[in-house]
């Protein structure tokens, strides 16, 4: 595709719900992001995936989060027994290597989610 | 701690001003540096990077930034702005190839006529 995407772009749960989150990275790359951004502040990163491997997770908050890209293309975030802290957007990005070794990250827009 | 600082939370600023919004990363051997704009409701956009070469970067819009490895310094300049700038934008650093991006708090500026 042209970009990255993610869907959906906003999510309402209630406490202890368990969500779904979703991102279509730019065809071919290799490499994809997800990250939190909590309202007024900057992004912070969870987890990065190589192709189908998840090469580091040290930014996931808790166990009830976990993440998978079973293919190398899609990846879920998943969300489990949400709680109000979880309240934020979620950034997926991706990136390739190529042109030049630059490894730009495209984002997607975004889903915010609302924990009620 | 790999950190980075944005020092100013708001910038105001009139039309056709200069503007400079600035950041500092914790020193490292080596750093990719990265600005990027967020308009309201949507995702990241880059507007300049520093990778390599000379310590002066151009990007899109207009904006341009100086990688100062001295002071661990890669502030963001326009010499003048309009009011479509009127966004948050971020600063980024990168300690390694193909790694995560550590994001500043971001600063919002706002443009008036």
């Amino acid at each position: 595709g042209a970009g990255v995407s993610q869907s959906p772009r906003y999510k309402v749960a209630k406490r202890g719900q368990d969500v779904a989150l979703r991102c279509d990275p730019i065809s071919g790359h290799v490499s994809l992001f997800w990250y939190q951004q909590a309202l007024g502040q900057g992004p912070e990163f969870l987890t990065y995936f190589q192709n189908e491997a998840q090469l580091d997770k040290s930014g996931l908050p808790s166990d009830r989060f976990f993440a998978e890209r079973p293919e190398g293309s899609v990846s879920t975030l998943k969300i489990q027994r949400t709680q109000q802290e979880d309240s934020a957007v979620y950034l997926c990005a991706s990136s390739s290597p190529y042109p030049g070794g630059s490894y730009e990250q495209y984002f997607g827009p975004g889903t915010r989610l609302t924990v009620t | 701690a790999q950190s980075v600082t944005q020092l100013d939370s708001q910038v105001p600023v009139f039309e056709e001003a200069p503007v400079e919004l600035r950041c500092n990363y914790s020193s490292s051997v080596s750093v990719y540096l990265f600005w990027y704009v967020q308009y309201p409701n949507q995702g990241l956009q880059l507007l300049l990077k520093y990778l390599s070469g000379s310590t002066l970067v151009k990007g899109i819009n207009g904006f341009e930034a100086e990688f100062n490895k001295s002071q661990t310094s890669f502030h963001l300049r326009k010499p003048s702005v309009h009011i479509s700038d009127t966004a948050e934008y971020f600063c980024a650093v990168r300690y390694n190839q193909g790694g995560k991006l550590i994001f500043g708090q971001g600063t919002e500026l706002s443009v008036k006529p």
